[in-house]
């Protein structure tokens, strides 16, 4: 399977700890984006790479959170001291430059934060 | 700043009738369009997109969706219903020119009854 792939689907973790996720796009884009969808919501964007560089980053996106791409192919989305908001799941999608940003979505990995 | 309204937040329809889900816009000029489909446990599916060339918008799944923008609506149709059509569908939009995000509408969840 070609497609964008996260990992772990799921992941539960008390308040207060850290959690990392993983993405890896489609290995011909060059871009990738972070989205949050909470229960009953469409996803909302969070931030986005072309290649290594990180060029937008959402008001949601606290400081609590950061994402890499050091390397510009794989992705990584951390969450410090988390919270009980923070549960959602949190998507991934990769698209080439240019068009008209046709994104291709992994499956997510849904957060429980108890 | 672009914004997209589900009218619909959940729609019903039997097998092999037909399926409407409605979505309007709103927009400082002219948008780009698309919409995707999100199976339980699967990632989001791109279904069609509408890029300022045709306004009826033809997509994969016997999908289509017209652009009408002096009702500044995209609604997305389809002649008969499948059974595997039961989702959430989501209609979105482009942030703005050159922007690199996408905006998420609420959803509109599908029910097909047998």
């Amino acid at each position: 399977d070609t497609g964008v792939s996260q990992d772990p689907r799921h992941k539960i973790t008390k308040r207060g700890q850290n959690v990392t996720f993983r993405c890896d796009p489609i290995s011909e884009h060059n871009r990738l984006y972070w989205y949050r969808q909470t229960l009953g919501q469409g996803p909302e964007f969070l931030t986005y790479f072309q290649n290594e560089a990180q060029l937008e980053k959402s008001r949601l996106l606290s400081d609590r959170f950061s994402a890499e791409r050091p390397k510009g192919s794989f992705s990584t989305l951390e969450i410090q001291r988390t919270e009980q908001g923070d549960s959602a799941m949190y998507l991934c999608a990769s698209s080439l430059e240019g068009g008209v940003l046709e994104q291709y979505f992994g499956p997510g990995t849904r957060l429980t934060v108890t | 700043a672009q914004s997209v309204t589900q009218l619909d937040s959940h729609v019903s329809v039997s097998e092999g009738t037909p399926v409407l889900l409605r979505c309007n816009y709103s927009s400082s000029y002219s948008p780009s369009l698309f919409w995707y489909v999100q199976h339980p446990n699967k990632g989001l599916q791109l279904l069609l997109k509408y890029t300022s060339a045709a306004t009826l918008v033809k997509g994969i799944n016997g999908f289509e969706a017209e652009f009408k923008k002096s009702e500044t609506s995209f609604h997305l149709t389809k002649p008969s219903a499948h059974m595997s059509d039961a989702a959430e569908y989501f209609c979105v939009v482009r942030a703005r020119t050159g922007a690199n995000n996408l905006f998420f509408g609420t959803g509109t969840r599908l029910t097909v009854i047998p």
